[in-house]
């Protein structure tokens, strides 16, 4: 079974350039996350979706952070204007759910794309 | 506000002994909970789960226990191994709501021989 696949691995950019990432989920599941890592600490969700709605975003900073999820299958994640704060690894997951069961399945997550603001 | 907490960033094990990795959180909604293991330049790989109708959940050389009273669950590693060498991630969510997966902030796992 292929993983969640995410490109680029690594991307530098310049403070105030915009920059895009994209997520292609195991085929069939439901749910779709995006997460930040800042170095040293646990990844933080900017945004979940199910099938092609918003589930939560309450913590995408949304004046710069953009998602969305095509057909509710790929994602992409654009930051414009980027910031030094934004050098983190942007890790994507996704999970079988379908908001059905009664207990959480686990979310399987990709390599991450490493981005540093310079 | 940090709801999953993992106070240990880092622990140092002799191969073949115990490895016991805590995590404490702060909602009484979160009824799963959830371990990751990463290595370095890979994402979180899924290790164990248990749901809170448990107080156990064994796999292997990994066990998960819960005590819903203390909101706190920990990860044992018997016998440990140098390949077990990574950073441990703590989750958690609440099954019946928008199931968002809430990361502690890790512990650096390093086993030696």
């Amino acid at each position: 079974e292929a993983g969640v696949a995410q490109s680029p691995r690594y991307k530098i950019i310049e403070k105030r350039q915009s920059v895009a990432f994209w997520c292609n989920p195991i085929s069939g599941h439901a749910t779709l996350y995006w997460y930040q890592q800042i170095l040293g600490q646990g990844p933080k969700l900017l945004i979940q979706f199910q099938n092609n709605g918003v589930v939560d975003d309450s913590q995408l900073p949304k004046d710069r952070f953009s998602a969305e999820r095509l057909k509710g299958v790929d994602s992409t994640l654009k930051i414009q204007p980027a910031k030094l704060e934004d050098s983190a690894v942007y890790l994507c997951a996704s999970s079988l759910d379908t908001g059905q069961r009664v207990f959480g399945t686990e979310a399987f997550f990709g390599q991450g794309t490493r981005l540093t603001v310079v | 506000d940090q709801q999953v907490k993992q106070n240990s960033p880092s622990l140092s094990v002799q191969e073949g002994r115990i490895s016991i990795l805590n995590c404490d959180y702060t909602n009484s909604m979160f009824d799963y909970f959830l371990w990751y293991k990463k290595y370095p330049a890979e994402g979180p790989t899924f290790l164990i789960s248990i749901s809170s109708i448990k107080d156990k959940n064994e796999d292997g050389r990994f066990t998960v226990f819960l005590n819903k009273s203390a909101k706190h669950l920990s990860l044992h590693i018997v016998p440990s191994q140098p390949g077990d060498s990574a950073v441990y991630f703590c989750a958690a969510l609440r099954s019946y709501n928008t199931d968002k997966l809430i990361f502690g902030t890790g512990t650096r796992l390093q086993v030696f021989p």
